[in-house]
């Protein structure tokens, strides 16, 4: 069954470097996204992004973050200067069209020291 | 105003009895659907099951039901005989604009942790 993956599993970073998250989307899926979990708290819309380019983003998405699919497989969340509230799981999610449910990857989780 | 509501923080339930963990929600867009996911203490987000909101019947899946009250917004979510293996977090989201007016960002609720006693 096809899913999404996630690399790396765990990232521990130090506090204003620069991180990128991985994903690998479902191949035939049309749209992308990026969720956040702080620790204890709800699943949070950070992006989605379709036909190469970003068609939604939260306030939470600021100047910080960026998405770029380089290439026609991987989909990237890059983290310019962490801070320490960045520290989250992050989630993937792809999506085959508007009536069908995301599939969630297994999540990264970043620390921030 | 919140568009996903679960008040229940936690909730427990014996193993093989049923369980209902409760969501509301918010919308005024009349194309919607709504979902429940289940995050084991493992972390991955697993689909359980989706509710649009033109269709007539409530949606199932295996022991999974969703009691869909349209009226009263409220998309509860019913276990039937509950096992170990469904002690985890469960969280109802919502997408709106199905009718192709959105990219299909889903917005979560907080969440209930259900227990399930031996």
């Amino acid at each position: 069954e096809p899913e999404v993956t996630q690399t790396p599993s765990h990232q521990v970073t130090q506090m204003g470097q620069e991180v990128i998250l991985r994903c690998v989307p479902i191949s035939n899926h049309l749209y992308f996204y990026w969720y956040r979990q702080i620790l204890g708290q709800k699943v949070e819309f950070l992006v989605s992004f379709y036909n190469n380019e970003i068609s939604e983003k939260s306030e939470i998405f600021d100047d910080q973050f960026s998405v770029e699919r380089p290439d026609g497989s991987n989909f990237t969340l890059k983290i310019r200067s962490t801070k320490l509230e960045d520290s989250a799981m992050y989630f993937c999610a792809s999506l085959a069209d508007s009536y069908n449910e995301q599939f969630f990857g297994p999540g990264t989780r970043l620390t921030v020291l | 105003a919140q568009k996903i509501t679960q008040t229940q923080p936690g909730m427990f339930v014996q193993e093989k009895e049923a369980v209902t963990l409760d969501c509301t929600y918010d919308t005024s867009d009349p194309s919607y659907g709504l979902f429940w996911y289940k995050q084991p203490s493992s972390g991955e987000m697993i689909f359980l099951i989706y509710q649009g909101s033109y269709d007539q019947q409530n949606a199932t899946e295996g022991r999974y039901s969703l009691n869909f009250q349209k009226a009263r917004k409220s998309a509860n979510l019913v276990i039937s005989a509950s096992q170990l293996g469904d002690s985890a977090m469960y969280f109802c989201a919502m997408r709106e604009g199905l009718d192709g007016t959105s990219y299909g960002k889903l917005t979560f609720g907080q969440g209930t942790i259900l227990t399930v006693h031996p």
